[in-house]
């Protein structure tokens, strides 16, 4: 079994519709769960990390995290054709080796004006 | 406050060369990790490594790939007698500490295999 699962897409929808991206993991012990965004050909970029259980939120993206069920969820509000790249979750913590990250494989996401 | 440098940031060479992939970690950071990414997959840890140390290769294959961080300039990933199935983008990633919250990634080195 994986430690991370994610669906690839491709996930296509209008302007200013609501984006739900999730994934699923494996072990309990994971503690971090981070959202990368990742352009055609560039690096991944951070975009947002939670502790535990729970929401952020920041601007249009709420990050949501259910421990219980080991479900992480990206929600993006009014979506933008600027947001159309692939998107990344990654877990870190006890569970895992020191330092490193566990990522799905991404979702491909197209947001068409 | 310079990024994550890579370079190059594409790499070509033929079956049998040996690559040579560069890491310059951001301003204050001294943890630097590797990962590869394949076409449709999602970025598989390689290693980590802080200052003349490497702390975990356990993703890393065995053979003909190995890693430095220098006291004195790049992290380097070598791959040596290379073959069409090392073929992907390499990004390195870096952080001030062992918390995996802070890392940030390069853009990367894409590495064709003739």
């Amino acid at each position: 079994q994986k430690e991370v699962e994610q669906d690839p897409g491709p996930l296509s929808v209008p302007e200013g519709a609501i984006v739900s991206l999730n994934c699923t993991y494996s072990n309990s012990a994971f503690q971090y769960f981070m959202w990368y965004r990742q352009y055609s050909r560039k690096g991944p970029e951070l975009l947002m990390y939670t502790y535990s259980s729970g929401n952020k939120e920041d601007g249009r993206f709420t990050a949501q995290v259910d421990k219980s069920s080991k479900y992480i969820s990206l929600f993006i509000r009014d979506s933008q054709p600027s947001d159309s790249a692939t998107y990344l979750c990654a877990i870190f913590g006890r569970g895992s080796t020191l330092g490193r990250l566990y990522f799905g494989r991404g979702t491909q996401l197209t947001v068409w004006p | 406050n310079a990024g994550v440098m890579q370079n190059p940031r594409h790499l070509v060479r033929r079956r049998g060369q040996e690559a040579r992939l560069r890491c310059s970690p951001m301003k204050g950071h001294s943890h630097v990790y590797w990962y590869r990414q394949l076409p449709e997959e999602g970025l598989k840890f390689m290693v980590y490594l802080q200052k003349e140390n490497i702390i975990d290769e356990s993703g890393m294959p065995k053979e003909r790939f190995s890693a430095e961080f220098p006291k004195e300039g790049p992290s380097i990933l070598r791959i040596q007698q290379v073959v069409r199935g090392d073929s992907a983008a390499y990004f390195c990633a870096s952080s001030p500490g062992q918390r995996g919250n802070e890392q940030f990634f390069g853009p990367g080195t894409r590495l064709t295999v003739l």
